[in-house]
């Protein structure tokens, strides 16, 4: 069965050091996942996607089949990426797929 | 550009009443709309997803009779909590994706509604 997992709760980081949130998945098919960001009072919004391998606001992600990960990293964090962040898989294409999302990680870069 | 706005952002009743969800797309044609629900410090669930005009599909283990999805419109689709209990208390999410762009349509999502039965 297809499952996202996001193995920390809580992240706490300094400003100006790297950060990276993890993201493992199961999925029998082709995956195609996704990070999704929520700043404090806020609606859920999507940060970026792996087949579009862009860098949005600084954030990057790799897919990595091999082990089976989709791991969010940022060389410098910043006090303003402080929120709560989703890892999804998609599920089947077209207006109908379905998001299947981790349990997230709450990131706190501190000043 | 593609703003949801779900209505109320919290609603709290009475066990047994009835309370409908609204959810809009502001700004472009949501083809599709999608129903979540997340308990405290997990993560989001679909319950359904909805196409306009069409019966909505739910996921396994969601009653369609407790839950009623309608998408009448391009813009509104409304989720009805109908005879609430506690159990049913819960923030509930709608996101809608639609013919903004071609290619992938991504779901843009409302506030969510934070319902408590009492």
């Amino acid at each position: 069965a297809q499952r996202v997992t996001q193995p920390e709760k809580l992240l706490s980081v300094f400003k100006g050091a790297p950060v990276e949130l993890k993201c493992n998945y199961s999925y029998s098919g082709s995956p195609e996942l996704f990070w999704y960001v929520q700043y404090s009072r806020q609606r859920l919004q999507l940060l970026l996607r792996h087949i579009s391998r862009e860098s949005i606001k600084g954030f990057t992600a790799d897919l990595n089949k091999g082990e089976t990960s989709f791991h969010l990293k940022k060389p410098f964090a910043q006090e303003e990426d402080s929120a709560m962040y989703y890892c999804a898989l998609k599920l089947g294409g077209g207006s109908n797929y379905k998001l299947t999302f981790g349990k997230g990680t709450l990131l706190t870069v501190n000043p | 550009g593609a703003v949801v706005s779900q209505h109320p952002s919290w609603v709290i009743c009475k066990s047994g009443t009835s309370v409908k969800i609204e959810c809009r797309s502001l700004d472009f044609q949501a083809t599709t709309m999608f129903w979540y629900r997340q308990f405290p410090k997990q993560s989001l669930m679909l319950m359904a997803t909805s196409n306009e005009g069409s019966k909505a599909t739910y996921e396994q283990g969601v009653e369609k009779d407790k839950f009623l999805i309608n998408h009448a419109s391009l813009t509104l689709s409304t989720l009805t909590v109908t005879s609430a209990h506690p159990e049913d208390s819960s923030f509930y999410i709608c996101s809608a994706s639609g013919t903004l762009s071609q290619g992938y349509q991504p779901q843009h999502f409302g506030d969510g509604t934070r319902l408590s039965i009492l």
